[in-house]
C-alpha cells in the first residue's frame, strides 16, 4: 500500500523566515509528486505537480525538488509573509490498474508569525 | 470557466435525516472525487469515479452513504440516515484523470447533523 508521509506536521516561523518541509513517498512505481496549499475555510489548491527526478519547480517564493530515487521532495518558502499560512499537504498517484486516485499525505500545518 | 460547482454550500439537519450534497464537475474532465475533511484523517477520500464508473470506493465509510454518477456533468453524495459524526466539510474534485493531472476541488459543502 502507498504511503505519503510529511514533516513536520506544523510549524510556527516568523515573517521573513525561509523554511522548508519533507515529503516522503514510496521510490517504487513512481508516477508523480502534487503538492497543494490549503488556506483554513478555503478548498486545497494546486501548486506543483513534478514527475521527473531532479525536477525543480518554482511559483514566486515557494519551489520544490523532486528526489524519486530515494522518495522524497521537499517545499521551500523564502521570506515567509503570513498570507502562507496554510496546510501545505502532497500527494502521489496510486496508478494501480485503472485506480488513479492520490494517495494524501496528512499536511505540514504553517504559521507565519508577524 | 466557473469550476467545481458544489451545493449546498451549508446543511444543518437532524440526526435520521437524509442528506443529499450535489457536485458539477469542471467540463470536460472526466474523474471525479468525493472527499470529506477530518481532524484525524486530513483529507479522506470517500469515492472516485471514472468516466461515471466508481473505481474505488473503499473509503465509503459505511451501508448510510452511497454516491452516484448519472452523467459525466452531476454526481450526488448521499447519507441516510444521517448521524453527528458525519458532521464534517465534504468536497468535491474533478480531474483530466491522468496520474500528471491536477485535482480542482470545489468551495465545500459544511454538514451538521445535530
Amino acid at each position: 500500500i502507498l504511503n505519503v508521509e510529511q514533516s513536520p506536521q506544523s510549524l510556527h516561523v516568523q515573517e521573513g523566515d525561509s523554511t522548508n518541509f519533507t515529503c516522503s513517498f514510496p521510490s517504487s512505481n513512481f508516477y508523480a509528486l502534487h503538492w497543494y496549499r490549503w488556506e483554513t475555510a478555503k478548498s486545497p489548491e494546486a501548486l506543483f505537480v513534478m514527475t521527473l527526478n531532479g525536477d525543480e519547480k518554482k511559483k514566486g517564493r515557494i519551489s520544490a525538488t523532486l528526489n524519486t530515487k530515494e522518495g522524497y521532495s521537499y517545499l521551500y518558502i523564502k521570506g515567509s509573509q503570513p498570507e502562507d499560512s496554510a496546510t501545505y499537504l502532497c500527494a502521489s498517484p496510486m496508478a494501480a490498474g485503472n485506480n488513479r486516485k492520490l494517495i494524501w499525505g496528512l499536511g505540514t500545518s504553517l504559521a507565519v508569525n508577524p | 470557466d466557473a469550476g467545481v460547482i458544489q451545493s449546498p454550500r451549508h446543511e444543518v439537519t437532524e440526526m435520521g435525516q437524509e442528506v443529499t450534497l450535489r457536485c458539477k464537475p469542471i467540463s470536460g474532465h472526466n474523474s471525479l472525487f468525493w472527499y470529506r475533511q477530518t481532524m484525524m484523517r486530513g483529507l479522506e477520500l470517500l469515492i472516485y469515479f471514472n468516466n461515471n464508473v466508481p473505481i474505488d470506493d473503499s473509503g465509503m465509510p459505511e451501508d448510510r452513504f452511497s454516491a452516484k454518477m448519472p452523467n459525466a456533468s452531476f454526481s450526488t453524495l448521499k447519507i441516510q440516515p444521517s448521524e453527528p459524526r458525519d458532521s464534517a466539510v465534504y468536497f468535491c474534485a474533478s480531474s483530466l484523470g491522468r496520474t500528471t493531472d491536477t485535482q480542482y476541488f470545489g468551495p465545500g459543502t459544511r454538514l451538521t447533523v445535530l
